[in-house]
């Protein structure tokens, strides 16, 4: 069945950097652009990124511009986010997310922690 | 970025109780709003898209309403099940935006 499975989190400094991997399978990745929300401890929802189905449109959100980078590997049925500069205002759940309407598809999340 | 302005922020209620939550967007954004709902550490869960159709699997007691700035989700009677927090999105522009939450909490 279709599945996201987020990796890579864990505990980081302040000013560190940190890679988030996103599996897909159950479907192809490239026929589906995808996005990354986060979740803060106890907070609500935030969407972080945006990347189109080839990787050619990219959005962010303004509190991760210029430290976060979003790409794809179409080929590996992966996605992907480079988290640069972190800060303690990073530390969050990160899921990847297949926002279409019915076929919207979440991962499980992965915990982000950015402290000394 | 469009706001979205949800409410109430909680709600308590009982189960067998009717429920309506709000989502209002700060410019019009067609029917470009979901609703979904989160467990304590679990995923959000897909209710409702384009505003009122019901994502495959939802209890038909979940329903959704609303064009343009002002939309509505209803429970029409409360489960157990349904003790939970509920968002907003809208998914008519970058950057997406959710709404702030809505916690219902059993009476």
């Amino acid at each position: 069945q279709v599945q996201l499975v987020e990796s890579g989190g864990g505990l980081v400094k302040p000013g560190g950097s940190l890679r988030l991997s996103c599996a897909a399978s159950g479907f192809t990745l490239s026929d589906y652009y995808m996005s990354w929300i986060r979740q803060a401890p106890g907070k609500g929802l935030e969407w972080v990124s945006y990347i189109s189905s080839r990787g050619d449109t990219i959005y962010y959100a303004d509190s991760v511009k210029g430290r976060f980078t979003v790409s794809r590997d179409n080929a590996k049925n992966s996605l992907y986010l480079q988290m640069d500069s972190l800060r303690a205002e990073d530390t969050a759940v990160y899921y990847c997310a297949r926002l279409i309407g019915w076929g919207t598809c979440w991962g499980q999340g992965t915990l982000v922690t950015v402290s000394s | 970025a469009i706001q979205m302005t949800q409410s109430p922020s909680s709600l308590s209620a009982s189960v067998g109780d009717r429920v309506t939550i709000t989502c209002r967007a700060r410019q019009g954004i067609g029917n470009w709003l979901a609703w979904y709902q989160q467990k304590p550490g679990k995923a959000p869960k897909l209710l409702i898209y384009a505003a009122s159709t019901l994502q495959s699997g939802v209890p038909s007691r979940f329903s959704g309403s609303g064009s343009g700035t002002d939309f509505t989700l209803i429970i029409s009677s409360l489960q157990p099940e349904d003790f939970a927090t509920y968002y907003c999105l809208q998914d008519y522009n970058y950057p997406y935006t959710f709404g702030q939450g809505t916690k219902l909490e059993i009476k």
